[in-house]
């Protein structure tokens, strides 16, 4: 298993441009999750997904757009870069835990520069 | 402990030593607690996690205590080697309507001396 697999690992973007952060997990996990990680700071929650169709705004969804056609992807969309989204961005999966959480695991991260 | 600013706190230790990483929660009603190990340009990676019907939990090498009186949670980590060195993080969960997020601290960096 791949387990969380993001694309691509680094990308410079110039001030205004779009892009979209590809995530695809092969655990059949429902839930999705799409975080923000800066210099010296824990993981902000951008977007999150609780199975296809349905997603839904973490603490820091400005300036950022998700869609959840299908179980295995969750892409992360930026339509107009600005300075301050220069950031690693990670994607995460969990399974369906009822009432009971359970670990998220992680892909490698894209490493995204606005300038 | 979580850091504030742009600096994380720094734990460096001898190879063989013990290690103890210590995180404080907010949440008095999280009763789901993971740690996480972060390694230079990789995401986080799943260590062990505690629930808090437990104060206790062994894994391989690793021991997370958790103190609900004070929102305490410790991560120790026998004997350790070279390739422990990474960033350390907590986080911590809620069951019921929103159990399916985690709140994470900034993290500890480990550095282990050879």
């Amino acid at each position: 298993n791949a387990g969380v697999t993001q694309t691509p690992k680094f990308r410079i973007l110039k001030i205004g441009q779009s892009m979209t952060l590809q995530c695809a997990q092969d655990m059949n996990h429902n839930y999705m999750y799409w975080y923000r990680q800066d210099p010296g700071m824990g993981l902000k929650l951008i977007y999150y997904s609780v199975g296809a169709g349905i997603t839904d705004k973490g603490e820091v969804p400005n300036g950022y757009n998700v869609s959840r056609s299908t179980t295995e992807d969750f892409p992360l969309r930026l339509e107009l870069a600005a300075p301050s989204q220069t950031s690693v961005y990670f994607c995460a999966s969990s399974s369906t835990g009822g009432h009971r959480n359970q670990p998220q695991h992680f892909g490698d991260g894209t490493r995204l520069s606005i300038l | 402990g979580e850091s504030v600013g742009l600096h994380l706190p720094t734990l460096s230790v001898q190879e063989g030593d013990n290690s103890i990483i210590n995180c404080a929660y907010s949440n008095s009603a999280s009763d789901y607690f993971i740690w996480y190990k972060q390694e230079s340009g990789k995401g986080p990676q799943f260590i062990i996690d505690i629930r808090s019907n437990m104060d206790k939990r062994q894994g391989q090498r690793v021991t997370v205590l958790l103190n609900k009186t004070v929102k305490h949670l410790s991560l120790q980590i026998a004997a350790t080697q070279p390739g422990d060195s990474a960033v350390y993080f907590c986080a911590e969960g809620e069951s019921g309507g929103s159990n399916y997020k985690l709140t994470f601290g900034k993290g500890t960096l480990l550095t282990v001396n050879p």
